[in-house]
């Protein structure tokens, strides 16, 4: 059964970078038929697609955090990673990593949570 | 711009059906995917493609799309249905975005 749990610091400094990775088991991040994507929910609002990657390192972001997100993918470890630079308070959320098929995004981790404070 | 609009929150009687809808200009070129979020847990896929349901998940849920607008459909809504639920689609960019979401009381 496929499973995804993503890992990283859970409190970061204004103006710095968050990073997260998200660790693969129970299946390879090499399948054609997937992409994998980060998603973030802000305390007690919806939620916001950030960005996805395949596993040759196609990428695509939200235009809106473009500027700031990179996506990368190490298939040698089963992992893919998030870096969010210049973080603000407005980047405080919980933080899901997900599997995306053609039509849906359909395992999903079970967030992390992310504040960004001094 | 490319957005998805959900009604912030709809009710339904145990038993009874509801609908809730999701607009927005990419739905006349790309399906929806629903996702059902219950509080502290993470999303759960319910509908995806034409009408497709996930192993797991009840046939009560149904989905259906007409224009611009994509529907999910609970028919015979349980308690347990309760929770808040997000659209997703993707435009003609490859990107991917999310409807505001609707929270589901069953009365």
């Amino acid at each position: 059964q496929l499973q995804l749990q993503e890992s990283g610091p859970g409190l970061v400094k204004p103006s710095e970078t968050l990073s997260l990775t998200c660790t693969v088991s129970g299946g390879s991040i090499s399948s054609s038929s997937y992409y994998w994507g980060w998603i973030r929910q802000p305390p007690g609002k919806g939620l916001e697609w950030i960005g996805s990657i395949y596993y040759s390192g196609s990428t695509y972001y939200n235009p809106s955090l473009k500027s700031r997100v990179t996506i990368s993918v190490d298939t040698s470890k089963n992992q893919f990673s998030l870096k969010l630079s210049s973080v603000t308070a407005a980047d405080t959320a919980v933080y899901y990593c997900a599997r995306r098929a053609r039509d849906g995004m359909d395992v999903w981790g079970q967030g992390t949570t992310v504040t960004v404070s001094s | 711009s490319s957005e998805l609009t959900q009604d912030p929150a709809v009710s339904v009687a145990l038993g009874q059906t509801v609908r809730i809808t999701c607009q927005g200009d990419s739905l006349r070129s790309y399906y929806a995917s629903w996702y059902q979020q219950k509080p502290g847990q993470a999303p759960v896929l319910v509908i995806y493609g034409k009408n497709n349901r996930p192993s797991g998940i009840p046939d009560r849920f149904s989905g259906s799309s007409s224009g611009n607008t994509a529907s999910l459909t609970i028919t015979g809504a349980q308690a347990e249905d309760e929770a808040d639920y997000y659209c997703n689609s993707r435009d003609s960019s490859g990107n991917h975005l999310f409807g505001g979401g609707t929270k589901l009381t069953v009365l």
